[in-house]
């Protein structure tokens, strides 16, 4: 079965600093990985995906992750927090039934 | 495209009393998905519909727990007898037929008293 290991629940960092959030994946099928941010008491947005193709993809706001097939890893990085960012951010597997598998989230916190 | 929407925004009701839920996907999407989330957790999986068709149920949806998709649009979720446990956040979200992408509602936020 698949499943998503987020493995840090949170990480504080300050204002201008990179943050890199972890995210392992365990898939017994062709791999569709996604993250997702949670502002407080609002639904998920989708920040960015990985389906196929570029092993790196990148969202609009300066995020990017990396598709690594051999540490079954898909880590979301920015090189430069801002105060917006802070938030929940939650890594998800499609799994064989084409349903989303959560991690538990990782609660990023950005101090000035 | 308005998004996904779901109804009411929060829920505050009584233990043993009924509830029920609205969403309305993204019109061209025809699948719909409901999930919780409880505080400090990731969304987890309740059911899915493809069009009207109910295709998979979670173990943790009891059979307090029902959900339909009467004519494959909008989706109810009703939770019979309310427990203080069913407290969460109700997530809706919908995918096309290519499913690379799953939009989210806003949620339905419950709290049984």
């Amino acid at each position: 079965a698949q499943s998503v290991t987020q493995l840090d629940s949170q990480v504080p960092v300050f204002e201008e600093a990179p943050v890199e959030l972890r995210c392992n994946y365990s898939s017994s099928v062709s791999v569709y990985l996604f993250w997702y941010v949670q502002y407080p008491n609002q639904g998920l947005q989708l920040l960015l995906k990985y389906l196929s193709g570029s092993t790196l993809v990148e969202s609009i706001n300066g995020f990017e992750a990396e598709f690594n097939k051999s540490q079954t890893s898909f880590h979301l990085r920015k090189p430069s927090v801002h105060i917006s960012d802070t938030a929940e951010y939650f890594c998800a597997v499609r799994d064989n039934t084409d349903k989303l598998i959560f991690g538990t989230g990782t609660r990023l916190q950005v101090f000035p | 495209d308005t998004g996904v929407s779901q109804d009411p925004r929060h829920k505050i009701t009584k233990r043993g009393q009924n509830v029920t839920f609205r969403c309305d996907p993204i019109s061209e999407h025809n699948r719909l998905y409901w999930y919780r989330q409880t505080l400090g957790q990731g969304p987890e999986f309740l059911t899915y519909f493809q069009n009207e068709a109910q295709l998979e149920k979670s173990r943790l949806l009891s059979d307090r727990f029902s959900a339909e998709r009467p004519k494959g649009s909008f989706s109810t979720l009703e939770i019979q007898r309310t427990e203080q446990g069913d407290s969460a956040m109700y997530l809706c979200a919908s995918s096309s037929l290519d499913r690379d992408g799953y939009t989210f509602g806003s949620g339905t936020r419950l709290t049984v008293v």
